[in-house]
């Protein structure tokens, strides 16, 4: 039971250029979220998944596309990248029930600097 | 929106003394209120949580208490050790029904404890 794999773990892009960031997880979890935390500030949503099929724009998604095909997956597209784009990315699932614990799941992170 | 606001930024305190960290959050529909704790370079890690049905909960050395009616929350953390330096932030999101539109971080506080 890998929890929530994110990769690459670090990458640095050239203005303009694209990248997916992976994100999967084992848990069986119906609800997945993208994040971006800049330095010395909170975690803002990018976009989410409440399950295969179907995503949401979060707080801050301009600059961003996503898909969920399947449970497992939730990868992130930065298309024609830029330096507001420098951050770091994590991932987050999450399974909320009724009686359940709610907490997220977070990866590891994805540190992408564009320059 | 929702919007959560966290103080201090900055939080020093002797070791066994006790800190506490306040949150503000704007929607009153949000039910449940979690804290997490950030080590420098690594993921958010949920410490404790808070549904709306309750005032406050307690686990070892930390609490976490809930004031509907101000709409404000706080984690209060005893008998403090180095251990416990790190980022925390707060969060707020409404569940209902199974749905979820994703948590709303708070921009966090850095907790010292000087030895």
């Amino acid at each position: 039971n890998a929890g929530v794999t994110q990769t690459p773990k670090f990458r640095i892009l050239k203005i303009g250029q694209s990248m997916t960031l992976q994100c999967a997880q084992d848990m069986n979890h119906n609800y997945m979220y993208w994040y971006r935390q800049d330095p010395g500030m909170g975690l803002k949503l990018i976009y989410y998944s409440v399950g295969a099929g179907i995503t949401d724009k979060g707080e801050v998604p301009n600059g961003y596309n996503v898909s969920r095909s399947t449970t497992e997956d939730f990868p992130l597209r930065l298309e024609l990248a830029a330096p507001s784009q420098t951050s770091v990315y994590f991932c987050a699932s999450s399974y909320p029930r009724q009686g359940r614990d709610y907490g997220y799941t977070f990866g590891s992170g994805t540190r992408l600097t564009v320059v | 929106g929702e919007n959560v606001e966290q103080h201090p930024s900055t939080l020093s305190v002797q070791e066994g003394d006790s800190a506490v960290i306040k949150c503000t959050y704007s929607d009153s529909a949000s039910n449940y209120f979690p804290w997490y704790k950030q080590e420098l370079g690594k993921r958010p890690q949920l410490i404790i949580d808070i549904r709306s049905n309750v005032g406050e909960k307690k686990d070892q050395r930390i609490a976490v208490t809930l004031n509907k009616t101000a709409k404000h929350f706080s984690l209060h953390i005893t008998e403090t050790q180095p251990e416990d330096s790190a980022v925390y932030f707060c969060a707020a999101t409404s569940y209902s029904g199974g749905g979820a539109d994703g948590l709303t971080f708070g921009k966090g506080t850095h907790l010292i404890i000087q030895p």
